[in-house]
């Protein structure tokens, strides 16, 4: 079974670029969302999609956006990118619905893609 | 709003047992995660409590206690692989809230 896969997995971009990373879920998985890493403020939500509906959003301005394709498959944009925009992108995959009972399997996350912005 | 504390570091020592713990302040409650996370990977899921008790999986452990909006996670025969980063994540809504997150060294 096909794990969580992000593609590009490194790149490097300048200010003022617009980068788009992609994200393919496990196979039958309908959530996908998306998390910034970086070592000073940790693991923080961007936003999940649903059924290509985006359900929930986290507190990032609106350089970044995302959308989820009929298969499932999800992608995140970040325009007029700037420095502080390197980290960690990790998207991650669950079967779960919705709110309430949580599956016990949890989120699978994919290996991430590494955004450079020099 | 949400709130999660753990301690930032833990050491131990290789074939020992080590406690991470968590406590927590969050809206829409419905349990408690845990991750694990090595350097340059992903989060890998390790376990959920939906309720206040012990899971028990392998030589991981994992409590909750609502009522005292608390968690921890026990590594039994600690091992070297074992030294990652740990994280305690309620699902709240359509989203995982992460922890901080506790360093592990394992050392010899």
């Amino acid at each position: 079974k096909a794990g969580v896969t992000q593609t590009p997995r490194y790149l490097i971009k300048t200010r003022g670029q617009q980068v788009t990373l992609s994200c393919s879920p496990i196979s039958g998985h309908r959530s996908v969302s998306w998390y910034q890493q970086t070592p000073g403020q940790g693991l923080q939500f961007l936003f999940e999609y649903f059924s290509e509906t985006q359900r929930n959003k986290g507190n990032f301005p609106g350089r970044f956006s995302g959308r989820q394709f009929s298969n499932s498959r999800s992608e995140m944009n970040v325009s007029t990118l700037e420095l502080g925009d390197s980290a960690l992108y990790l998207c991650a995959s669950s079967i779960t619905q919705g709110p309430g009972p949580f599956p016990n399997y949890g989120y699978t996350f994919g290996s991430g893609t590494r955004l450079t912005v020099v | 709003g949400q709130s999660l504390e753990q301690p930032s570091e833990v050491t131990a020592v290789e074939g020992a047992i080590v406690q991470i713990n968590c406590t927590y302040q969050t809206s829409g409650f419905y349990g408690l995660s845990w991750y694990q996370q090595h350097d340059g990977g992903a989060p890998t899921f390790l376990s959920y409590n939906g309720l206040d008790g012990l899971e028990e999986t392998g030589r991981f452990s994992s409590f909750l206690s609502r009522s005292d909006s608390y968690g921890y996670l026990l590594l039994q025969e600690l091992q070297m692989k074992d030294s990652a980063s740990y994280f305690c994540a309620p699902p709240s809504g359509d989203k995982l809230t992460f922890g901080t997150g506790t360093q592990l060294k394992v050392e010899l």
